[in-house]
């Protein structure tokens, strides 16, 4: 069965400081994995994707990494600010032709406090 | 330039009730999704659709159908529906030239309250 398992379930931390978000997935065949922000009541904005063959992209503070040997991947919030606040998701997506069907975790609910 | 665009934002129904919810995707987008997302959880795919073609379904019943107009617009139907059936639903668009590596954007989502 494909899931995508994320930890820790929440997170608070303080301004300025940095934190990492983990996801486990055992999806397959793999296509590619998604971080997106969903800030409440909002729908999810993406972040990055990386296919197979990347193992790291950055979008500002934003760095995501990917092992898809033992299927994981870290979301790493640098110098965090008031306005990460919000739920991080992964998604997984199997291949175009398995259906291109997303799997979504659960998310992390990050707080940052001043 | 606009961009997806989802209608009604609130909507209740009672049990036993069907609705219709409707999406407008970015312009020039071909693919639109559908997605259930039960409060305090991540959202669950429903449907995937590109060019008026259906080509992804989640794990829902037969209650929850869907259909893309020749215009890229979508509309989600739910029948006979469920208290289970309360969530927010999102809709996404994408290129969908990919291969399905395109970047997914998300409507701000219709709330669905069933009592």
């Amino acid at each position: 069965k494909n899931q995508v398992e994320q930890s820790p379930q929440s997170l608070i931390i303080l301004e300025g400081k940095n934190c990492t978000l983990q996801c486990n997935y055992t999806v397959s065949p793999f296509s590619n994995l998604r971080w997106y922000k969903q800030d409440t009541g909002r729908g999810p904005v993406s972040l990055t994707i990386m296919t197979f063959s990347e193992n790291t992209k950055s979008n500002g503070r934003y760095t995501a990494t990917l092992d898809a040997d033992t299927k994981q991947s870290s979301l790493h919030i640098t110098a965090s600010q008031l306005s990460d606040s919000a739920s991080y998701i992964c998604v997984v997506s199997v291949s175009k032709a398995a259906g291109n069907k997303l799997t979504f975790g659960g998310g992390t609910r990050v707080l940052v406090k001043p | 330039d606009a961009g997806v665009t989802q209608s009604p934002t609130h909507l209740i129904k009672t049990r036993g009730q069907h609705v219709t919810l409707r999406c407008s995707p970015i312009s020039g987008h071909k693919s639109v999704s559908w997605y259930q997302q039960v409060l305090g959880q991540g959202p669950q795919f429903i449907f995937q659709y590109y060019e008026k073609e259906e080509r992804g379904r989640g794990n829902f019943p037969d209650r929850f159908s869907a259909r893309q107009f020749p215009n890229y617009s979508s509309e989600l139907n739910v029948n006979a529906l469920l208290l289970g059936d309360s969530a927010l639903y999102l809709c996404a668009s994408s290129l969908g030239t990919s291969g399905g590596t395109d970047t997914q954007y998300f409507g701000p989502g219709t709330r669905l309250t069933v009592l």
